[in-house]
């Protein structure tokens, strides 16, 4: 069966440095994998998502993500954090292949510091 | 645009009452699902549906029942709240599992069971 491990749980960085948020994935075929991002008491929303095509991609506000298949990994980055970043992020995956719901990891937490 | 809607968006529950979670989209999706999200555990799949007339459990189904009998609607049925169903619950649909289709969320029910 497919999963993911975010590693670290909370995550803190200063306005303005780099934001790397950790996933790395097991899947046995190749997978689809996903970042949403959760804002204080409201749903998920996508960040980005990796079908297969460009390894790396990238998603909406200044964030991207490599796949590394060697690594097994989908990290999260942005060069530049800003205070609105402030949220928890989950990593998930789910198969190319057969009616497979996606898996989330169990988040990260970023702070921001002004 | 409506997109994925939960209703109520918290309850207060007494231990052994019963209630429904309702779920509706206006996507035309054909795939739903409903989370629970505990602090620190991230989102556990409790129940799917790959279409109206079809449902399959997930990772975490004891104590919770789901019906789909239409398209739109995804109800999520308590019978005898426990304390342990204490959570927040999330609704989600997408066109489907394959080809990194994108999950669609409400905006979550906030349930205590007391």
């Amino acid at each position: 069966a497919q999963s993911v491990t975010q590693l670290g749980s909370h995550v803190s960085v200063s306005e303005g440095a780099l934001v790397l948020l950790r996933c790395n994935y097991s899947s046995s075929v190749p997978p689809y994998l996903f970042w949403y991002v959760q804002y204080p008491n409201q749903g998920l929303q996508l960040l980005l998502k990796y079908t297969s095509a460009a390894t790396l991609v990238k998603g909406i506000n200044g964030f991207e993500a490599e796949f590394k298949k060697s690594e097994t990994s989908f990290h999260l980055t942005k060069p530049s954090a800003h205070m609105s970043d402030a949220a928890e992020y989950f990593c998930a995956v789910t198969l190319n292949s057969g009616n497979t719901p996606l898996v989330f990891g169990k988040g990260t937490r970023l702070s921001v510091i002004a | 645009n409506a997109g994925v809607t939960q209703t109520p968006k918290f309850r207060i529950l007494k231990i052994g009452q019963s209630m429904t979670l309702q779920c509706t989209q206006d996507m035309n999706h054909n795939y739903m699902y409903w989370y629970r999200q505990d602090p620190g555990m991230g989102l556990k799949l409790i129940y799917y549906s790959v279409g109206a007339g079809i449902t399959d459990k997930g990772e975490v189904p004891n104590g919770y029942n789901v019906s789909r009998s239409t398209t739109e609607d995804f109800p999520l049925r308590l019978e005898l709240a426990a304390p342990s169903q204490t959570s927040v619950y999330f609704c989600a649909s997408s066109y489907s599992t394959s080809w990194g289709s994108e999950a669609f969320f409400g905006q979550g029910t906030r349930l205590t069971v007391v």
